[in-house]
């Protein structure tokens, strides 16, 4: 069992559409996590870091249930510019990060 | 500030042959790591240091030598090149305690072995 699961996609939406990803971690000893965004053969960019109440910024809100060990990412009103791979990271034990292969998504017009 | 940045971009060797990636930071980070990433598999670490002087393996660490005589650089060193190290291979640098703030990563190096 891979340590970050997420889901592959393609993940197609319109725009304006709301789209949300699920990302499912195994060490129940993880710290803290992220979502990162990597655009086609691009390095991956930091989009934001998750808070155990939840955190937003703007359209995109990211939640932590360390319950069921799992992070998710919602985006609002999507725009054509969100069409990326999301990634999402865990930190297993200080700066020992464990990524996710990725979501893609693609919103049309 | 220029951030991580990597060399060469793009790069195609024989199967056996040698070659250092190199990887520069100015944020005077700490921690700095090298992934590879392959299709369907996510960012796997080759290996790491968190600080000058000290280096630790990954994930992955198989073929790869690293060292750290400086706080800024950080190169990769494949020793004897295989068609498995086809990849995308990516710097990424922290502070130490890396906390809610992540990585900063290199605009990464493709890397061919035939």
């Amino acid at each position: 069992r891979k340590e970050v699961e997420q889901d592959p996609g393609p993940f197609n939406v319109p725009e304006g559409a709301t789209v949300a990803f699920n990302c499912t971690y195994s060490n129940s000893a993880s710290q803290s996590f992220f979502w990162y965004r990597q655009d086609c053969r691009k390095e991956p960019k930091l989009l934001m870091s998750v808070y155990s109440s939840g955190n937003e910024d703007g359209r995109f809100t990211a939640q932590l249930n360390r319950a069921s060990q799992y992070i998710s990412l919602l985006i609002r009103d999507s725009k054509l510019s969100d069409s990326a791979t999301y990634l999402c990271v865990v930190n297993k034990n200080n700066n020992d990060m464990r990524f996710g292969a990725g979501t893609r998504l693609t919103v049309k017009p | 500030n220029a951030g991580v940045t990597q060399t060469p971009k793009f790069q195609v060797l024989k199967t056996g042959q040698s070659m250092t990636l190199q990887c520069a930071q100015d944020m005077n980070h700490e921690y700095m790591s090298w992934y590879r990433q392959d299709p369907g598999m996510g960012l796997r670490l080759i290996h790491y240091s968190v600080g000058a002087g000290i280096t630790d393996q990954g994930e992955v660490p198989n073929g790869y030598n690293v060292s750290r005589s400086t706080t800024e650089d950080f190169p990769l060193r494949l020793l004897s090149a295989a068609p498995s190290q086809t990849s995308v291979y990516f710097c990424a640098s922290s502070y130490l305690r890396t906390g809610n703030y992540g990585y900063t990563f290199g605009s990464g190096t493709r890397l061919t072995v035939v």
